[in-house]
């Protein structure tokens, strides 16, 4: 089946630098690609996805980029802020089960002031 | 319009023991999914139920279980607990049939710890 691992598990920059997560899938078939975010005590929240149509997606800060051949994508955050402290997971849904995400093992992201 | 609803939100108990969580999803929404969160396993899927049917189950014993209910809402349950069952279990529901139609919307999770 599908597997997702995620690198770095701690990520720790200072404000203002960029922060990049990278996540590799194994399943070639799969075409959706969410990056998740986990404050504390919360659940996780959609910040940004991909689909398998696209290279490349940002919003605002935000960026994902995709390497379908690969079979990769990352993260990037850039000017990060105090409020981008959190764990960060990126997750690939395999087109034998869309139904259900796979996530990777996640990134604690901490932003030093 | 109301997030995903997670009771109870914490909750003790020991080994041998069974528990139920429930999950009321986001109105409308039809797809309800389960996952285990612990520090060294991360986000580990559970199941998914969509229409009252369970589509998909990941790779935990039998011990756990789940079902549907006509209004989406949803019950995992958890038979004879073992000490490894402590973690945090989240509910997620979407709008669409599959997952890859858009976003997940997460409860905040039902913290279980089993003694």
């Amino acid at each position: 089946g599908e597997n997702v691992e995620q690198h770095p598990s701690t990520l720790s920059v200072q404000e203002g630098d960029s922060a990049v997560i990278k996540c590799t899938y194994s399943d070639s078939a799969s075409n959706y690609f969410p990056w998740y975010k986990q404050e504390l005590g919360k659940g996780p929240q959609l910040i940004i996805d991909i689909r398998s149509n696209v290279g490349e997606k940002k919003d605002q800060r935000i960026a994902v980029t995709l390497n379908k051949t690969a079979k990769h994508f990352s993260l990037h955050i850039t000017e990060t802020q105090p409020e981008d402290s959190a764990v960060y997971f990126c997750a690939a849904t395999p087109y034998s089960s869309a139904s259900k995400i796979i996530f990777g093992s996640g990134t604690r992201l901490s932003i030093r002031p | 319009k109301a997030g995903v609803t997670q009771t109870p939100r914490y909750l003790i108990k020991t080994r041998g023991q069974q528990v139920t969580l429930s999950c009321s999803p986001i109105s409308g929404h039809r797809s309800v999914s389960w996952y285990q969160q612990t520090p060294g396993q991360g986000l580990q899927f559970l199941f998914e139920y969509f229409s009252e049917t369970q589509r998909n189950k990941g790779n935990f014993p039998g011990r756990f279980s789940g079902r549907q209910f006509s209004n989406s809402r949803s019950e995992m349950n958890v038979s004879t607990l073992e000490l490894g069952d402590s973690a945090l279990y989240l509910c997620a529901s979407i709008l669409g049939g599959n997952a890859n139609t858009g976003e997940l919307f997460f409860g905040e999770g039902s913290r279980l710890t089993v003694l």
